[in-house]
């Protein structure tokens, strides 16, 4: 069956610094993937998108990369801030009406 | 700014009793969705529509019906509450074509 991993570990950083975030994926080929932010007791609010023809797409501090043939997705937040702790999630996709297959979530903390 | 809107942020209710969650999107969208995430376990898709009247089973829709009368309103229903099913209950929209979900703020259901 399809299957969807992150580290379950929460990843601590300090301020400035990158944090790099995984998402690897098995028995699936999706036609793309999404990153999603949630914070305790909220519902996720959509980051990015990247699609399986791209490599890496990036938005302000935000660059995320997709390797079809490793089956793997990196989420990386450059100067990081106390702000960004949140918990990220990652969705790939297919298929027509989007239906969205999530991980479990890796919870990042940065420290000041 | 675009909206889904779920009715009840926290809930509590009796083992075996019917329970509905409501959900409604202001945005037009077509596709509408109903998860639960539970610690460990991610987002875990229930119930989804891509029209009116219009319904698809998720992965765990046992225990669940759905009701979409109206493109805006999504309803879940708990035909008869159990303790497994204390859980965050989140509702996602969808346009039609964009796979980017924009999600309700969640329902926090206990039943005791």
């Amino acid at each position: 069956s399809q299957k969807i991993e992150q580290n379950s570990e929460a990843l601590n950083i300090q301020e400035g610094k990158t944090a790099t975030l995984t998402c690897n994926y098995t028995n699936y080929s999706p036609a793309y993937l999404q990153w999603y932010r949630q914070d305790p007791g909220r519902g996720p609010v959509f980051l990015l998108l990247i699609r399986e023809n791209e490599k890496e797409k990036r938005k302000e501090r935000l660059k995320v990369t997709f390797d079809t043939t490793l089956k793997q997705s990196l989420f990386h937040i450059t100067a990081s801030q106390p702000a960004d702790s949140a918990t990220y999630l990652c969705a790939p996709g297919s298929g027509g009406y989007n239906k969205l297959i999530f991980g479990a979530g890796t919870r990042l903390a940065v420290h000041p | 700014d675009v909206k889904v809107t779920q009715s009840s942020r926290y809930l509590v209710k009796r083992t075996g009793e019917k329970v509905f969650l409501e959900c409604v999107q202001d945005m037009d969208h077509e596709n509408m969705f109903w998860y639960r995430q539970d610690p460990g376990l991610g987002l875990r898709l229930i119930y989804f529509s891509y029209d009116v009247k219009m319904k698809e089973k998720g992965d765990i829709p046992e225990g669940y019906s759905v009701s979409r009368e109206k493109k805006e309103r999504f309803s879940l229903i708990l035909e008869s509450a159990s303790t497994n099913q204390t859980s965050m209950y989140l509702c996602a929209s969808t346009e039609a074509g964009r796979p980017d979900s924009t999600f309700g703020s969640g329902t926090r259901l206990t039943v005791v």
